[in-house]
């Protein structure tokens, strides 16, 4: 199963822009990236995916590399609230044919004011 | 529309003794995945549930098992608990086959296992 790493920690000041890289060299055509976060050990909150077009939506931005070795999430205007851990996980077939994730350790990102 | 629900959200067990945690999907998904998280770790995939039959499983033993009932709502058991097995453990739902770019999983709360 292709791996991630990522920094363990972060600090971003509060209405900056936050890059949390990613690296998942060993990632195959197919694999989706995706990132979630996680608050306070609550349930993995979904954030934005792709494959290998550059993505946005109404909370990040996703940046993938020619190569698909590495991604750059980004939170335009990161507030106190986007305090959390960020999930860079590769989205890896399952021998039936279905979808699992596999997670990284995850970059712990402390906005601060 | 109704989100992943997991219960019981805190349990206390002693080693040796047999644990079962309960999800329910969300309305429409018919895939469950169980997740095992360890302070301080990223989720570790135990195992998927697609139309009530276990559809792809991670490293981990064989006392970790699990159902998915005709509502698509699943359990997990895991016999002689071990202290190893004290994690916090997330279900998550999603679309199965024939939804391959919009494959989101939407994770539980999670139920917080302790094992004394």
């Amino acid at each position: 199963d292709a791996k991630t790493t990522q920094p363990t920690s972060m600090d971003c000041a509060e209405g900056r822009a936050a890059n949390l890289p990613c690296n998942h060299s060993t990632i195959s055509g197919n694999e989706y990236v995706y990132w979630y976060r996680q608050i306070h050990s609550q349930g993995p909150q979904y954030i934005i995916h792709g494959l290998k077009n550059n993505e946005t939506n109404e909370m990040a931005s996703l940046i993938i590399t020619e190569d698909r070795k590495s991604s750059t999430l980004i939170l335009p205007h990161a507030t106190l609230r986007d305090t959390a851990v960020y999930y860079c996980i590769v989205r890896t077939s399952t021998t039936s044919g279905t979808y699992k994730y596999i997670f990284g350790t995850g970059t712990r990102l402390k906005v601060l004011a | 529309e109704t989100g992943v629900t997991q219960s019981p959200t805190h349990l206390i067990k002693t080693r040796g003794q047999q644990v079962t945690l309960r999800c329910s999907s969300q309305s429409g998904h018919n895939t469950v995945s169980w997740y095992q998280q360890a302070l301080g770790q990223g989720p570790q995939f135990i195992f998927q549930y697609y139309r009530e039959e276990e559809n792809g499983r991670g490293n981990f033993p064989p006392r970790f098992s699990g159902l998915q009932f005709p509502n698509y709502s699943s359990e997990l058991n895991v016999n002689a608990l071990e202290l190893d097995d004290s994690a916090l453990y997330l279900c998550a739902s999603s679309l199965g086959f024939g939804h391959q770019k919009y494959n989101e999983q939407f994770f539980g709360p999670g139920t917080r296992l302790t094992v004394l």
